[in-house]
């Protein structure tokens, strides 16, 4: 069946630096994006979404771009900081009115 | 305003055992999620109850049973425990579904030996 994915299962960062994890999607139906975050040991935080009538979308720190052509999702954090580490999950609706797939995760750390 | 609360936290269980998984909503939302999550495999839907009254299956149902209790209320229940069904359960709610955010509560550890 049609999933979520992410290219790199790991990223390392310095503090301060640009950070951007990728995400791939395959359902066409979508019309609906979102990023969550997780710390160890909580539930998924949301971060920021995206429909698909738009490209970008901006938050405090934080970008969602949507290029509906390749189908591919990426969540740009600015000034990465330390408690920015986490896992960070990528989802998408498939078109449905009631649910959302989520990829496997992006280990995102970030080194002083 | 709590959110989404679960209940318990952690939870062991021999293999043949059953119990139930607690969660309340106090956001006023209509729709209601269960979750799994195994490493390596992300968030996997078992079950969702798109508004009071209706209750629908997810990716990976086997072994699960639900009730929509009242539109805070959404419970899982184990009817027969297996170490497959070893891992972290997430419930979540969102007000209108596939199109809005999921706020989700900090999950049941549950490990069945």
């Amino acid at each position: 069946g049609e999933s979520v994915g992410l290219h790199l299962p790991t990223l390392s960062v310095q503090e301060g630096d640009n950070s951007i994890i990728n995400c791939a999607y395959s359902n066409s139906a979508s019309d609906y994006f979102i990023w969550y975050k997780q710390e160890s040991g909580k539930g998924p935080q949301f971060i920021i979404d995206i429909r698909s009538n738009m490209d970008k979308r901006q938050g405090q720190r934080v970008t969602v771009l949507l290029n509906k052509t390749v189908k591919h999702l990426s969540l740009q954090i600015a000034a990465t900081q330390p408690g920015d580490s986490a896992v960070y999950f990528c989802a998408e609706n498939g078109g449905s009115n009631y649910k959302l797939t989520f990829g496997k995760g992006t280990l995102l750390t970030v080194n002083p | 305003n709590a959110g989404v609360t679960q209940t318990p936290k952690f939870q062991v269980l021999k293999t043949g055992q059953s119990m139930t998984l607690q969660c309340a909503q106090d956001m006023n939302h209509n729709s209601m999620y269960w979750y799994r999550q195994d490493p390596g495999m992300g968030l996997r839907l078992i079950y969702y109850s798109a508004s009071e009254g209706t209750t629908d299956k997810g990716e990976v149902p086997n072994g699960y049973n639900v009730s929509r209790l009242n539109k805070r209320e959404f419970s899982l229940r184990l009817e027969s425990a297996a170490p497959s069904q070893t891992s972290v359960y997430f419930c979540a709610s969102t007000e209108t579904g596939g199109r809005s955010p999921l706020h989700f509560g900090n999950g049941t550890r549950l490990t069945v030996t």
